[in-house]
Parts: structure tokens; sequence; C-alpha cells
């Protein structure tokens, strides 16, 4: 089955500075790729998604790369605000809606 | 965006009883709903597959005895814990698929299960 590996655990960065999470799967079956927010105690919110097709995509400050030969992606964060502070989950699948492998997660503080 | 609920958001309960806990989702209809279980700290696991009208599909090491799956509308799926053990204490997330328009998944806003 897919394993998602997920680097780093804990990111602290200073407010403004940019935050950069990596992932790795090992499925090349995958083909959908979301990042998910979560908040203490409360469900995951999808930020912003990639797709096999595609090798960047922007939403904002937010923005992620797939190299789909290597099979990593990554979420950068520009402009971080302590309000980004939270628990960010990558994962993978076979396509959009189906069963998710999430990566461990990463812990990012925003120190204002 | 679609909606999708649960209930409890909390349930405390003894050990050795069983516990009921519902996803519904409100404005679609869901053929297939997710079950995954997050323990403090840790990633979110899939447990299973909910998928209307059939038996659900569990992942490797997750017993289909203990963690009963009913999916009996096209709105709702229900994760019984039986027999419940301290160690299943965690926060059980849900989430459903809108196949009838985008193919997203939406989570669920999940239920803590404390077992004492």
């Amino acid at each position: 089955g897919e394993n998602v590996e997920q680097h780093p655990s804990t990111l602290s960065v200073q407010e403004g500075d940019s935050a950069v999470i990596k992932c790795t799967y090992s499925d090349s079956a995958s083909n959908y790729f979301p990042w998910y927010k979560q908040e203490l105690g409360k469900r995951p919110q999808l930020i912003i998604d990639i797709r096999s097709n595609v090798g960047e995509k922007k939403d904002q400050r937010i923005a992620v790369t797939l190299n789909k030969t290597a099979k990593h992606f990554s979420l950068h964060i520009t402009e971080t605000q302590p309000e980004d502070s939270a628990v960010y989950f990558c994962a993978a699948s076979m396509y959009a809606g189906n069963m998710l492998t999430f990566g461990g997660g990463t812990r990012l503080m925003v120190k204002p | 965006g679609a909606v999708v609920s649960q209930h409890p958001s909390r349930v405390i309960c003894k050990s050795g009883t069983s516990v009921k806990i519902e996803c519904r989702s409100l404005d679609f209809q869901a053929t297939t709903m997710f079950w995954y279980r997050q323990f403090p700290k840790q990633s979110l696991m899939l447990m299973a597959t909910s998928n209307e009208g059939s038996k659900a599909t569990y992942e490797q090491g997750v017993e289909k005895d203990k963690f009963l799956i009913n999916h009996a509308s096209l709105t709702l799926s229900t994760l019984t814990v039986t027999s419940a053990h301290p160690e299943d204490s965690s926060f059980y997330i849900c989430s459903a698929r809108d196949t009838t328009t985008s193919y997203e998944q939406y989570f669920g806003p999940g239920t803590r299960l404390t077992v004492t």
C-alpha cells in the first residue's frame, strides 16, 4: 500500500518568513495530493491540492510543487502569520475523493 | 462547501460498553464514507471504507467485529465501537465523498471518545 513520509515534524519560523514542508510517497499510482491544516481538536481543512498532471499550483501565500518522478511534493507558505500556526498534513490518494494516506504531520509555529 | 456532521462530538464511556458514532452528509449524497482514527499528536489513520448498501472494507489490523460499520442510507454511516477499552480512546473522524458533483471529500468535525 501507499506510504507517505513527512518532514519536518515540527517547524518554528518568525512571522513574515517562509515555511516549507516536504513529503514523499511510495505508490506511483497515486495521482492526487492534498494538504490539510488541522487546529487542535478540529477537523482537517483542505488548504490546497495538486494533481499529477500539474507540477505546481499557487493560491495567494500558499503553493505546492510536485515531482512525480521523484515521488515528492512540498508545501510552501510565504509571509507567514501567527494564524498559520497549526498542524499540517500532506496526503496521497489515487484520485480526489478516494481514501487518503496521510503523512505524519508537521506542527508549524509562527512566532510574532 | 458541503457539510458533514458527526454525533456525538464527545463521549465518555466505561470499559466493556459499546458506543455508536454517527456520520451524516447534510446537503449531498455520499455512497462512500471513510472512517479515520487519530491518536493524540499523531496522524489520521484510515480504519475502513463504508459503502452504502454493502459491507465495509477494513484496513489491515482493524478488527471488523470490534468496529462495526453500517452505511444504511446515502447520508448516514455509523461506527460502533463494541466492548470498548481504554486503548480505544481516540479522535474518530469520518469523511464523505460527494460523487454527484465534484468527487471531493469532506471531513466531519470528529468525535472524541474517552473510555474509562
